[in-house]
């Protein structure tokens, strides 16, 4: 079945590490993108792609990185620099163009004690 | 820049009853709209989009939405809400210009009660 698959869905981590959440899609779609979901703030994006060895900012990406070596593959790194790391992480991936729907992973919980 | 408003962040309904969920957006351009459904823990699904034409637009699970542009509003009906339905609904919206970044409201909080 052709999917995003997120790993792991729960992760702990202790403050000042950094951590990096994995997301694989084999829909082989182009764009890929990582939001941040808290409570009552709906999805915030990250960090987006729309080629491979290509990435931009999104609206919150201080405290975090990104790599796009491979086109199936787009990890995200929490660094010690994010200031409140705690919360859900979603991956998604689209054909790039407009009017085009995201298709999401499950997500990871980040848990940083 | 666009921006979508989601009215309610939380719409307790019983179980048969009808609901409407509320999203309105900001845009200078034309827009293409999407309402997502998340149950808990879960990524998110798409209930369904409009892109152009009917402004009427039905999606799965019995759902279906309007949308108007003289007041911008893109609003999530279903005429009989089952307990299965009881998820946090996300509305939103991208342009030509964003291509395929979206910009989501707050989310809703659909609750079903028996």
């Amino acid at each position: 079945d052709g999917g995003i698959t997120q790993s792991p869905k729960y992760l702990f981590r202790k403050e000042g590490q950094n951590v990096t959440l994995s997301c694989e899609q084999n829909l082989n779609h182009d764009a890929m993108y990582w939001y941040r979901q808290d409570p009552g703030q709906g999805l915030r994006l990250i960090y987006y792609s729309q080629i491979v060895n290509d990435f931009q900012k999104g609206d919150i990406a201080e405290g975090y990185s990104v790599s796009r070596e491979k086109k199936e593959s787009f990890p995200l790194t929490v660094t010690s620099a994010q200031k409140n790391p705690t919360a859900f992480y979603l991956c998604a991936s689209s054909r790039t163009g407009d009017s085009t729907e995201a298709f999401f992973g499950q997500g990871t919980r980040l848990t940083v004690v | 820049a666009q921006s979508v408003t989601q009215l309610d962040s939380q719409v307790p309904v019983f179980e048969e009853a009808p609901v409407e969920l509320r999203c309105n957006y900001s845009s200078s351009v034309s827009v293409y709209l999407f309402w997502y459904v998340q149950y808990p823990n879960q990524g998110l699904q798409l209930l369904l989009k409009y892109l152009s034409g009917s402004t009427l637009v039905k999606g799965i699970n019995g759902f279906e939405a309007e949308f108007n542009k003289s007041q911008t509003s893109f609003h999530l009906r279903k005429p009989s809400v089952h307990i299965s339905d009881t998820a946090e609904y996300f509305c939103a919206v991208s342009d030509r210009y964003s291509g395929s970044r979206l910009t989501f409201g707050e989310g809703t909080q659909l609750t079903v009660n028996p």
